[in-house]
C-alpha cells in the first residue's frame, strides 16, 4: 500500500522568501505519480505541480518547483518568492499507476502562513 | 475551462436521514472519485469509478455507498447518516492516463446532528 507522510503541521515564512515543504512516500510500485495541491481557505483543491517517477529532471511550474529525490522516497515542494496569496494547507499526493485504482493518496497537510 | 461541480457547499442533516450528495464533471472524464477530508488526516478515499455502472471501494467505504449512472455524475449516498460522517466531501475527476492530475469540485460540509 502507498503511503504519504508530511511531518510539518504548520509552517511560516516570510514574505518574498522561498520555504521548502517535505513531502516522504512509501511505495514498492516502479512506476507512479507525485502530485501538490494547495488547498486555500475557500476549500477549492487546486493542482500545482506534477512528477513521474521516471522523469529525470524536477519538475517546475513558475515559482513552484518539486524537489524530487528518488532513492531518499521524498518530493519536497519549493515555493520560491513566497506571497501572502500563497497562504494555504498544501498537500502532497501519489497516485497508483494502472491497472491500480487510479485514486490519489494523500498526506495530512501543511498549512503555509505566509508573513508580511 | 474544466469544471467539477457539487449540489451544495452546505448540508445540515439530522441522525438517520439518508443523504445523497451529487457531482457532476464536464470533461467527458472516465474516472471520478469521491473523498472525505477530515483535520490531521487529509484526503481519504471513499469510493471510485472508472466507467457508467462501475465502482470500487476505496480506504474508507462503511456507511457510504455511490451510484453513477451517467458518465458525467457520480452520487454518494449515506444510507443513515450518522454524527461520524460529519465531514468536508470532496468529488473529483480524472482522465485515463496516469499522469493526468484530478479536478476536484468545491467540496460540500456536511453536518450530521
Amino acid at each position: 500500500a502507498q503511503k504519504i507522510t508530511q511531518t510539518q503541521p504548520g509552517m511560516f515564512v516570510q514574505e518574498k522568501e522561498a520555504v521548502t515543504l517535505d513531502c516522504t512516500y512509501d511505495t514498492s510500485d516502479q512506476s507512479y505519480g507525485l502530485f501538490w495541491y494547495k488547498q486555500p481557505s475557500s476549500g477549492e483543491m487546486i493542482f500545482l505541480i506534477y512528477q513521474g517517477s521516471y522523469d529525470e529532471q524536477n519538475a517546475t511550474e513558475g515559482r513552484y518547483s518539486l524537489n524530487f529525490q528518488k532513492a531518499r522516497k521524498s518530493a519536497n515542494l519549493v515555493i520560491s518568492a513566497s506571497q501572502l496569496g500563497d497562504s494555504a494547507m498544501y498537500f502532497c499526493a501519489m497516485r497508483e499507476p494502472p491497472p491500480g485504482r487510479r485514486a490519489l493518496t494523500f498526506g495530512s497537510g501543511t498549512r503555509l502562513q505566509v508573513q508580511p | 475551462d474544466v469544471k467539477v461541480t457539487q449540489s451544495s457547499r452546505y448540508l445540515v442533516k439530522r441522525t438517520g436521514e439518508k443523504v445523497f450528495l451529487e457531482c457532476v464533471q464536464d470533461m467527458d472524464h472516465e474516472n471520478m472519485f469521491w473523498y472525505r477530508q477530515d483535520p490531521g488526516l487529509g484526503l481519504r478515499l471513499i469510493y471510485f469509478s472508472y466507467d457508467v455502472k462501475m465502482k470500487e471501494k476505496g480506504d474508507i467505504p462503511e456507511g457510504y455507498s455511490v451510484s453513477r449512472e451517467k458518465k458525467e455524475r457520480f452520487s454518494l449516498i449515506l444510507e443513515s447518516a450518522s454524527t461520524n460522517q460529519t465531514s468536508m466531501y470532496l468529488c473529483a475527476s480524472s482522465a485515463l492516463a496516469t499522469n493526468y492530475e484530478q479536478y476536484f469540485g468545491p467540496g460540500t460540509r456536511l453536518t450530521v446532528t
